[in-house]
């Protein structure tokens, strides 16, 4: 069974740092594509970053670029999201999602992290 | 930026009837491949969003033939045949044509009457 589990999450002050973290199983983490997505309270889904199977290649929108790294580890199967210089709009749900080769979407989700920024 | 416009906002169906929600793109979502990147989510309450359809009519492992979606390469509709109560959430649909970036409708909320 395709388990992922994020941790990490927490209320931290505008300004600082958060590192969430997301172990994966039941799957062969190395050969997956994975994401980062964040749902703000009440709103909609909003994609937050992608890592290729290997790490050489990460996306990101405008709206994180330049203050989130996504990173992972395939030896241990698991994914990061570095978060730095947070906002107050940056408080949302973060949800990691693998992504299967031969759809091409986000099929697998995990249970979430919830992130406050707020002084 | 493709944008993805849902309707309606909320829709509230008896079980056992039928419920149809809309997704129009602001450009075509045909790739160079042939593949309409259309996808379809459900979110319960409460929980992460879960894989409905993919390539805009393509059923996701496990779920029942009660979904269905169609459409062309601007207008979409997912079909939910059956309202039951494990039917209740809100729907979301996606796009991955401008990879690999993801965008997502504003989402739809289906309820029981």
């Amino acid at each position: 069974e395709v388990q992922l589990v994020e941790s990490g999450g927490g209320l931290v002050q505008p300004g600082r740092s958060l590192k969430l973290s997301c172990a994966a199983s039941g799957f062969t983490f190395s050969n997956y594509y994975m994401a980062w997505v964040r749902q703000a309270p009440k709103k909609g889904l909003e994609w937050v970053a992608t890592i290729s199977t290997s790490g050489s290649r990460t996306y990101y929108p405008d709206s994180v670029k330049g203050r989130f790294t996504i990173s992972r580890d395939n030896a241990k199967s698991s994914l990061y999201l570095q978060m730095n210089s947070l906002k107050s709009e940056d408080t949302a749900t973060y949800y990691c999602a693998s992504i299967a080769a031969i759809s091409n979407v986000m099929d697998a989700w995990g249970q979430g992290a919830s992130v406050t920024v707020s002084s | 930026d493709i944008v993805l416009t849902q309707a309606p906002l909320s829709v509230s169906v008896t079980p056992g009837e039928s419920a149809s929600i809309s997704c129009r793109s602001s450009k075509s979502l045909l790739s160079s491949k042939g593949i309409t990147s259309l996808y379809w989510y459900l979110q319960r309450p409460g929980k992460s969003p879960q894989l409905l359809i993919y390539q805009m009519s393509n059923l996701a492992s496990g779920v029942p033939d009660r979904f269905s979606s169609s459409g062309s390469e601007t207008d979409f509709t997912l079909k939910i045949s059956k309202v039951e109560t494990e039917d209740v959430g809100v729907y979301y649909c996606g796009h991955r044509l401008e990879y690999p970036m993801d965008t997502f409708g504003a989402g739809t909320k289906l309820e029981l009457k």
